[in-house]
């Protein structure tokens, strides 16, 4: 089964803590993304690489981190930078061609919770 | 920068009512545009694209959406909900050429039975 996987569905974790939030896919796409839902905010971009070993900062990638060693793996980093981490992440991939085939795939999300 | 609004945040209709969801996008170059659909505990899926053509645009599940270039809008409809359509509505823009795509804040739809 072709897909994004993302572990774990919950996450919890203490303030001052980093925590590294695990995204998979198996679609064989050079893209990925990370984005973060708030309610009434809809989907903000953190993080995006367009290929291995290489990365670009989204809207909001203050107290984030990314890396992309493997074409199938782009974990993000939530650091005690992040002066809001409590929310719902999601992790996309797509391919990078320029035609309509374009289009992003969702993982089931993230939900963390910093107290 | 460019940005996308979808004015309603909130939708209540019956089942059966007719479903209109605006967007609107703020950038005046070449995009392609899309509207993705959160059922409760589910994921983020494609509910129809427009890269080009035919400005009308039929997704999955009986929904649709037309592009309407000279008022930068990519407007959802349906003609008749069901339960089931209650969901989170996105819409979305992408530039052409970029890899980004930037997000509507999004439209809660509850359709009551």
């Amino acid at each position: 089964d072709g897909g994004i996987t993302q572990s774990p569905k919950y996450l919890f974790r203490k303030e001052g803590q980093n925590v590294t939030l695990s995204c998979e896919q198996n679609l064989n796409h050079d893209a990925m993304y990370w984005y973060r839902q708030d309610p009434g905010q809809g989907l903000r971009l953190i993080y995006y690489s367009q290929i291995v070993n290489d990365f670009q900062k989204g809207d909001i990638a203050e107290g984030y981190s990314v890396s992309r060693e493997k074409k199938e793996s782009f974990p993000l980093t939530v650091t005690s930078a992040q002066k809001n981490p409590t929310a719902f992440y999601l992790c996309a991939s797509s391919t990078r061609g320029q035609g309509d085939s374009y289009e992003q795939y969702f993982g089931p999300g993230t939900r963390l919770t910093v107290t | 920068a460019q940005s996308v609004s979808q004015h309603n945040h909130h939708v209540i209709l019956s089942e059966a009512a007719s479903l209109e969801l605006g967007c609107n996008y703020s950038y005046g170059g070449t995009v392609n545009l899309f509207w993705y659909v959160q059922y409760p505990g589910q994921h983020l899926q494609l509910l129809l694209k427009y890269f080009s053509g035919d400005p009308l645009v039929k997704g999955i599940k009986g929904f649709e959406a037309e592009f309407i270039k000279s008022k930068f809008s990519f407007n959802l409809r349906k003609p008749s909900v069901q339960w089931s359509d209650t969901a989170e509505y996105f819409c979305a823009v992408r530039r052409t050429g970029f890899q980004k795509l930037v997000f509507g804040t999004g439209t809660r739809l509850l359709v009551s039975p």
